[in-house]
């Protein structure tokens, strides 16, 4: 079965850094991308970014540039979404998802990390 | 940047009823559309790609059709486990997700 397994639930100050991750299984996972959707409390869904684990390939939606970072390790089959510095306004779910190339969709997702920032 | 919007943004309907949903890019996107669904507290599940394609164990009342800019998703008879939001999401350029539409019980 493929699936993507998402770390556990984050409370974090603002201006702290943090790393979650994202372990796929059941499918080769240097051949496919995984993508990065964060959902904001009560609103929809907005693509971050995306990787390819076999190069590290990544594209960051503008939106997001420079306000995250996009990484994986291909030893253990896993991706990462990492903040620097962290903001209230950060407060989000966010949701790795497998990228078909062949028929360009995302599926399976990972059952979603909440991170929430508050002093 | 490549645009999507849905309508509605939700509406009412009864166990049995036949819902339409729309979905308009800002400019031509061929077939690279999808359609997810997502219930309260879960991940979304994949429904519909590339416009109009089932995805495995999706039943068949959910259809897709559309091309270019203008794109639906139809629920031929509504069932009480369909009541979730519905987004559009673009994969031509980037991946721009449609705000979504919220399908309540009326």
């Amino acid at each position: 079965e493929v699936q993507l397994v998402q770390s556990g639930a984050e409370v974090k100050k603002p201006g702290e850094s943090l790393k979650i991750s994202c372990k796929g299984s059941g499918y080769s996972f240097t051949s496919y991308w995984i993508g990065w959707v964060r959902q904001m409390p009560g609103k929809g869904l907005e693509w971050m970014g995306i990787i390819y684990p076999g190069d590290s390939d990544t594209r960051y939606s503008p939106s997001f540039q420079g306000q995250v970072t996009i990484s994986a390790d291909k030893s253990i089959s896993t991706a990462y979404l990492q903040w620097s510095s962290l903001k209230a306004s950060d407060t989000a779910m966010y949701y790795c998802a497998r990228w078909t190339s062949l028929s360009y969709e995302f599926d399976p997702w990972g059952q979603g990390t909440l991170v929430t920032v508050s002093s | 940047d490549i645009q999507m919007t849905q309508s509605p943004s939700s509406l009412s309907a009864s166990v049995g009823d036949r819902v339409t949903i729309t979905c308009r890019a800002s400019q031509s996107i061929s077939s690279y559309l999808n359609w997810y669904q997502q219930k309260p507290g879960k991940a979304p599940k994949l429904l519909i790609y590339a416009a109009s394609s089932l995805q495995s164990g999706v039943p068949s009342r959910f259809s897709g059709s559309g091309s270019g800019t203008d794109f639906t998703l139809t629920i031929s008879s509504l069932q009480p486990e369909d009541f979730a939001t519905y987004y559009c999401q673009q994969s031509y350029t980037g991946f721009a997700f449609g705000p979504g539409t919220k399908v309540d019980i009326k």
